[in-house]
């Protein structure tokens, strides 16, 4: 159980275009969605925390415009990176909680964006 | 400010050599402690929750526990498919404040 699944696996793009990334919970509900950046040999750093049918919460430094969250059902959160840059590199990781445990959160495998 | 921090950065054991990880917190109100394997290139895997100071918890060769200042995880005899990054984690308010990892690597 505590399946959580992202799509695609790794996608690369041009510099200026979007990308959107898909975190779902395949075996349980979640009401709350969680967004990481992991830069190589560093740890995951939170983005946002996203609430199922509402506006996601950003961490300081994050752009919400650029880093667009929707978080539409109870199974489904996504992550469009608008307007893509170079810098924008890196392994983005989604966590989801389930709706009866407050604590424990479960990953998913991680997406691999490479802009060029 | 919470804040964890692990040690070592990275631990380098042969096949069979015990060893411990360790997690030192601090966090206003702590709501649980995470451990989590991640290999490179994947998502955290998920390992253990420990709620209060003098908890452990056991999965085949690994066992952690808990004070109210750090937790340790203890693999006891470890084999080369233990090697991956170990991940600490606190949660004080509604989000996880992750450590930087241990690299732990198991030499046949």
């Amino acid at each position: 159980g505590a399946v959580v699944s992202q799509h695609p696996s790794w996608v690369i793009c041009k510099s200026g275009t979007s990308v959107k990334i898909e975190c779902r919970s395949l075996d349980f509900q979640a009401t709350t969605m969680f967004w990481y950046r992991q830069f190589p040999k560093q740890s995951l750093m939170l983005m946002a925390t996203s609430n199922e049918g509402s506006k996601a919460t950003y961490e300081q430094g994050v752009e919400k415009d650029k880093f667009l969250i929707n978080h539409a059902s109870l199974t489904l959160s996504t992550l469009t990176v608008t307007s893509a840059h170079p810098e924008d590199s890196s392994f983005y990781i989604c966590s989801a909680r389930e709706s009866s445990s407050y604590n424990e959160q479960f990953f998913g495998p991680g997406t691999r964006l490479t802009v060029l | 400010e919470d804040q964890v921090t692990q040690s070592p950065e990275a631990l380098r054991l042969q096949e069979g050599e015990s060893s411990s990880l360790n997690c030192s917190y601090t966090v206003s109100g702590l709501r649980g402690l995470f451990w989590y394997r991640q290999d490179p290139g994947k998502g955290p895997e998920f390992l253990f929750t420990l709620y209060s100071a003098g908890e452990e918890k056991e999965k085949e060769r690994l066992k952690a526990t808990l004070t109210k200042k750090e937790s340790f995880l203890h693999i006891t005899a470890p084999k080369p498919e233990d090697s991956a990054t170990y991940l600490c984690a606190v949660q004080g308010g509604g989000k996880l404040i992750f450590g930087q990892g241990t690299e732990l690597s198991v030499k046949p």
